[in-house]
């Protein structure tokens, strides 16, 4: 257990919907990252937050965005779904920037 | 060209075999090297975590860097059917992002 938890662990909607994923850090750490993980594409870096501010943004879509509260979980959010943004989504975290990640075991999004 | 280069296997060995796995990469920024195993419906575990060239061993597994090769190396000696999983390699450079491997399907027959 990697002590990142991430809910809800599958999501079934239609296209154009709008879903939030969430995700708890391992206690104590202040980074968390989003990749989204598809068999074409492999796992892809999204945005990353820190402290509850935004700190890196990767290959993120600008109908997805992301952010971190005070008690450091973090939501993305996912909106006018395609069926292409059906994928893994994965939350990990760190205690810093420059320490190892540590992942959950994601939400599954299913676009119908 | 991908960053990250991964053979993507699969690769099927027999219990108490050496495994070897390959990474190579061309963005000489990247400073941080993982190896991270996933196994199905699940989130990438981390093996290994080095920052310098040369090898660090933990247990059945040890990772080599050579950066002057941009190439990174997994080995896991005495193979266990356990292992069997997608084994992913990661890198990383100032900005903190992993870039990821496409990820080697390893299966230890028993």
């Amino acid at each position: 257990d990697s002590g990142v938890t991430q809910t809800p662990k599958h999501l079934i909607t239609a296209t154009g919907q709008r879903v939030t994923l969430r995700c708890s850090p391992r206690s104590g750490d202040l980074s968390v990252y989003w990749y989204q993980q598809s068999l074409d594409q492999g796992l892809q870096f999204l945005i990353q937050y820190y402290n509850g501010e935004e700190r890196a943004k990767g290959n993120i879509l600008e109908r997805f965005s992301a952010q971190q509260f005070p008690d450091l979980h973090s939501e993305l959010n996912l909106s006018s779904l395609e069926l292409g943004d059906s994928a893994l989504y994965f939350c990990a975290s760190s205690a810093y920037s420059n320490q190892p990640q540590h992942f959950g075991d994601g939400t599954r999004l299913s676009i119908l | 060209q991908k960053e990250v280069e991964q053979d993507p296997g699969p690769l099927s060995v027999p219990e108490g075999a050496i495994v070897s796995l390959n990474c190579t990469y061309s963005n000489s920024a990247f400073q941080y090297f993982m190896w991270y195993r996933q196994y199905s419906r699940k989130g990438p575990e981390l093996l290994m975590y080095t920052y310098s060239s040369g090898n660090k061993e933990d247990g059945r597994f040890t990772a080599q860097v050579d950066k002057s090769s941009k190439y990174i190396s997994l080995f896991i000696r005495d193979s266990q059917p356990s292992d069997s999983a997608t084994y992913l390699c990661a890198m990383s450079g100032s900005a903190r992002q992993l870039t990821f491997g496409s990820g080697t399907q390893l299966t230890v027959l028993p």
